[in-house]
């Protein structure tokens, strides 16, 4: 089984709705993010959090929110979904000692 | 404005060559230089990483940081076709635990 494990894996949804992307992990590792890539712009951090109760906005959080249910569980909604939030979502962890990070598999949402 | 600069290329080499890329970052505090691979349509993978007190060697991959100019390197020797993909550099300062990350450099490995 993968450390890190992204639900969907590819999800086509319209405009205006509600959706969730899931992220669990088996790393034991307190610190998860959300990134968002698209061609060209590179990696972009959404939110980050490093402990169940601490969560923290990064560079493109408007528009998004998220939960962290459990050390092992983050979840990224978008309240509302446009167009421009088409991209390739992923979910990391790291440790304290390095910060490498580990990625999941990514999700690939389409808004239409 | 912590900035992590990246020629996004494609950088293509002949099979068997030594690969070079490079990565500049900003901020003089920087501590912690990360290497990721990233195959067309999948995640990014740590391959390297160092600290700002020396060069790491591993295998057929070598990470080299040059303080004075600011900038760290990727070596890979004998490249293979199955290296061609894109590398993501990523710098941390001392004082952050979120890295900054490069745009990619793309990297093509011809037989």
């Amino acid at each position: 089984d993968a450390d890190v494990t992204q639900t969907p894996r590819n999800r086509i949804t319209k405009t205006g709705k509600r959706i969730m992307l899931e992220c669990s992990q088996t790393k034991g590792h307190d610190r998860m993010y959300w990134y968002r890539q698209d061609p060209g712009l590179g990696l972009r951090l959404i939110y980050y959090s490093f402990d169940v109760k601490d969560i923290n906005k990064g560079e493109i959080s408007d528009g998004y929110s998220v939960s962290r249910q459990a050390q092992a569980k983050f979840s990224l909604s978008l309240e509302s979904a446009i167009p421009n939030q088409t991209a390739l979502y992923f979910c990391a962890t790291s440790d304290s000692g390095t910060g490498g990070y580990t990625f999941g598999s990514g999700t690939r949402l389409t808004v239409v | 404005q912590k900035e992590v600069e990246q020629n996004s290329g494609p950088l293509s080499v002949p099979e068997g060559a030594i690969a070079s890329l490079n990565c500049t970052y900003s901020d003089r505090g920087s501590q912690s230089f990360f290497w990721y691979r990233q195959y067309s349509g999948k995640s990014p993978e740590l391959i390297m990483f160092i600290y700002s007190n020396g060069d790491k060697e591993d295998g057929r991959f070598t990470a080299q940081l040059n303080k004075a100019s600011q900038y760290v390197s990727l070596l890979i020797r004998d490249s293979q076709p199955s290296d061609s993909a894109t590398y993501l550099c990523a710098v941390r300062s001392g004082g952050s635990y979120i890295p900054t990350f490069g745009r990619g450099t793309s990297l093509i490995v011809h037989p």
